[in-house]
C-alpha cells in the first residue's frame, strides 16, 4: 500500500529565513502523482504544484520551489524568504491514477504546521 | 465567480441522527470527492466520483452514502452507522482524477 510521511509536525521559524518541508513516500506504482497542498487558518486547501513520476525536475515558483528525488522518494519544498502569511499547514499527497481500488488512489501525509514568526 | 459551496459551515446534530452535508460546484468539473480531516491528522478519503451516477469508495467509507445525480452536486450522509462522526469534511472537484483538486470551506460537524 502506499504511504505519505511528513515527518515534520510543527516548524518555526523567523520570517525571511528559509524552510524546508519534507516529504517521502512509498509506492510500488511506477506512474503516480505528488501534490503538495496549503492549508491556512481559513480550512480551505489551495492547490501548490502537482508532478507526475515521469518528470524529476525542480520547480521553481517565485518563492517557492520543489525538489523531487525518486532515488530517495521525496518530494520537498521549500520557502525562500518566509512570510507571514506562509503560516498554514502543508499537505502532501501522492496519487496513483492507475490504481483499480479507489482506497488505494489518492493519499495525503499528516501535513506540516508551519509557523512564521514576525 | 466560480468554486465549490459547503454549507453549513458548523454543523451539530445529536448522536443516532443521519445528516446530510452538501457540496456544490460550478466548475464544471466530472470528479468530485469527499474527506474527512480530524485534529493533527492529514485529509481521508471518503469517496470520491469521476462521473455523474458513478462514484466509488475511499479509505474510510463505513457509515457514509453519496449521491451523484447532477454533475454539479455530490452530497454527504453521514449515517448512524459512522461511529465517530465528529470531524470537519472538505469537499473538492476537479477536471480529473489524478488533477490538481480545487477545496471547498469545509464543514465542522458535531455530533453531541
Amino acid at each position: 500500500a502506499q504511504k505519505v510521511t511528513q515527518a515534520q509536525t510543527e516548524i518555526s521559524v523567523v520570517e525571511k529565513e528559509d524552510v524546508t518541508l519534507d516529504c517521502v513516500y512509498e509506492t510500488r506504482d511506477t506512474t503516480y502523482y505528488l501534490f503538495w497542498y496549503k492549508q491556512p487558518p481559513s480550512g480551505e486547501l489551495v492547490f501548490l504544484i502537482r508532478r507526475n513520476s515521469f518528470d524529476e525536475q525542480n520547480e521553481i515558483s517565485g518563492r517557492y520551489s520543489w525538489n523531487f528525488q525518486k532515488s530517495t522518494s521525496s518530494f520537498n519544498f521549500t520557502i525562500t524568504a518566509s512570510q507571514v502569511v506562509d503560516s498554514a499547514v502543508y499537505f502532501c499527497a501522492l496519487d496513483l491514477p492507475l490504481s483499480n481500488f479507489g482506497n488505494e488512489k489518492l493519499t495525503f501525509g499528516t501535513g506540516t504546521r508551519l509557523t512564521i514568526i514576525p | 465567480d466560480g468554486g465549490i459551496t459547503q454549507s453549513p459551515k458548523y454543523l451539530f446534530r445529536k448522536e443516532g441522527q443521519n445528516v446530510t452535508l452538501s457540496c456544490e460546484q460550478n466548475l464544471n468539473h466530472d470528479a468530485m470527492y469527499w474527506y474527512r480531516q480530524d485534529p493533527g491528522q492529514g485529509l481521508r478519503l471518503i469517496y470520491y466520483s469521476q462521473i455523474v451516477n458513478d462514484f466509488q469508495k475511499g479509505d474510510i467509507a463505513e457509515g457514509y452514502s453519496v449521491s451523484r445525480e447532477k454533475k454539479e452536486s455530490f452530497p454527504l450522509t453521514v449515517t448512524s452507522a459512522q461511529k465517530n462522526p465528529t470531524a470537519f469534511y472538505l469537499c473538492a472537484s476537479s477536471t480529473g482524477t489524478s488533477n490538481e483538486q480545487f477545496f471547498g470551506p469545509g464543514t465542522r460537524l458535531t455530533v453531541l
